[in-house]
């Protein structure tokens, strides 16, 4: 069965503190990874999307990177207003042209200052 | 910008109520999707549109039904509302191409509650 896990579920960081959140997939064919921020009682905002292992993306403090089997979400030197679950989600297979996405679960990441 | 709005951000309807939720999209997409979103459970795909008039089956599509007679527009019906039913409900939007996926917009959701 296709899965993604996200781990770990809950991160709390000091302010500066950098760290590494990731996502391990199962798929039959990776076409796209992707990455998203939630805050509380809003939907998803994107982030990023990975296509090809050694792929990396840079925006601010985080940077994302994939390999064949997980990406990671890197975040260097956090503040407090990083506080937020992040999502990760691919899209499997030949996936057509309706980019159905698999998501995890998710990281709960607090910044404290 | 891409813009995708839902039409509640919170409604609260009794049980064996018919509700109905709305997205609309702003950037032109030709796919939109709706989840439910609860606690350790992650999104959920219930149903999505790659066309008007078009739609297909997620993973968790009894109970609901949709509608899309407008690009824009895509509508989420619960036919007769249940207390599982209960939870954040979130739209999205995205290109549909042959290649390289496109990357889904959210909307803000909205949370129901079914009492």
């Amino acid at each position: 069965e296709d899965q993604v896990t996200q781990s770990p579920e809950a991160l709390r960081l000091q302010e500066g503190e950098s760290s590494s959140l990731n996502c391990s997939y199962t798929v039959s064919g990776l076409r796209g990874l992707f990455w998203y921020r939630q805050d509380p009682g809003k939907g998803p905002e994107f982030l990023f999307t990975l296509y090809s292992a050694g792929e990396e993306k840079e925006k601010e403090r985080l940077k994302a990177t994939l390999t064949k089997k997980e990406s990671f979400l890197h975040i260097t030197a956090p503040k407090p207003e990083d506080s937020a679950t992040y999502l990760c989600a691919v899209q499997e297979g030949y996936g057509g042209a309706t980019n159905k996405l698999i998501f995890g679960t998710g990281t709960l990441l607090a910044v404290q200052p | 910008d891409v813009k995708v709005t839902q039409s509640s951000r919170y409604l609260v309807k009794r049980t064996g109520e018919k509700v109905f939720l709305e997205c609309v999209q702003d950037m032109d997409h030709e796919n939109m999707f709706w989840y439910r979103q609860d606690p350790g459970l992650g999104l959920r795909l219930i149903y999505f549109s790659y066309d008007v008039k078009m739609k297909e089956k997620g993973d968790i599509p009894e109970g609901y039904s949709v509608s899309r007679e407008k690009k824009e527009r895509f509508s989420l019906i619960l036919e007769s509302a249940s207390t599982n039913q209960t939870s954040m409900y979130l739209c999205a939007s995205s290109f549909r191409g042959a290649g390289r996926p496109y990357e889904q917009y959210f909307g803000p959701g909205t949370r129901l509650t079914v009492t």
